[in-house]
């Protein structure tokens, strides 16, 4: 079954540090990834995917389908950063996305 | 670019009560749309989707139904309110990458 975790709930790292939101996910087809994110009292909107392979507010996620993995990364976290991150699968058709439980990254100063 | 509203922002309702949630899309035709709840350490878990006037698929058995009577109209219903429906919930279209575009959400509460 198709199926996208995201093991933390929560990460907490400093100013400056690098960040790692782990996704991983289960798809017997081709998968098609994003990352969504939620800043407080804003909408949830796209964030990146993996198609596009750009960096979007200096994060980057490269798809591995060798360890079904698409993990986000930042190499310098800014508070501005903090905010509710999911993971998403698209998957073949394009009719529906399968979402991750989220992980909450807090940046403290 | 694609523009989703939602109303109500919020939304207090007794048990057994009736539930009538809008979301419409500006910028865009013939939209794929979708309802989901958003729960805290569980995700979005999507309950409808319509590809087109009338079409509805649901996802999960549940007390809720949906509504495609324009084709930038969508409509969560409910018959009779559970304490169960409370949650936050979220309409969202298609975009032409197939991402999605997500509105404000309705935060309903049951009582």
């Amino acid at each position: 079954a198709q199926r996208v975790t995201q093991p933390e709930k929560l990460l907490s790292v400093f100013k400056g540090a690098p960040v790692e939101l782990k996704c991983n996910y289960s798809y017997s087809g081709s998968p098609e990834l994003f990352w969504y994110v939620q800043y407080s009292r804003q909408r949830l909107q796209l964030l990146l995917r993996h198609i596009s392979r750009e960096s979007i507010k200096g994060f980057t996620a490269d798809l591995n389908k060798g360890e079904t993995s698409f993990h986000l990364k930042k190499p310098f976290a800014q508070e501005e950063d903090s905010a509710m991150y999911y993971c998403a699968l698209l998957l073949t058709g394009g009719f529906k996305t399968i979402f991750g439980a989220g992980t909450r990254l807090f940046v403290k100063a | 670019s694609q523009t989703i509203h939602q109303w109500p922002a919020t939304l207090v309702q007794p048990v057994g009560s009736p539930l009538s949630l809008e979301c419409t899309v500006e910028g865009t035709s013939n939209p794929n749309l979708y309802w989901y709840r958003q729960a805290a350490g569980r995700g979005l878990q999507l309950l409808f989707y319509s590809v087109g006037i009338g079409q509805i698929s649901s996802e999960v058995p549940q007390n809720l139904s949906a509504s495609r009577p324009q084709d930038r109209q969508f409509i969560l219903s409910s018959k009779k309110l559970l304490l169960s429906d409370s949650g936050f919930y979220l309409c969202a279209c298609t975009g032409t990458g197939y991402e999605q575009y997500f509105g404000p959400g309705t935060r309903l509460t049951v009582t």
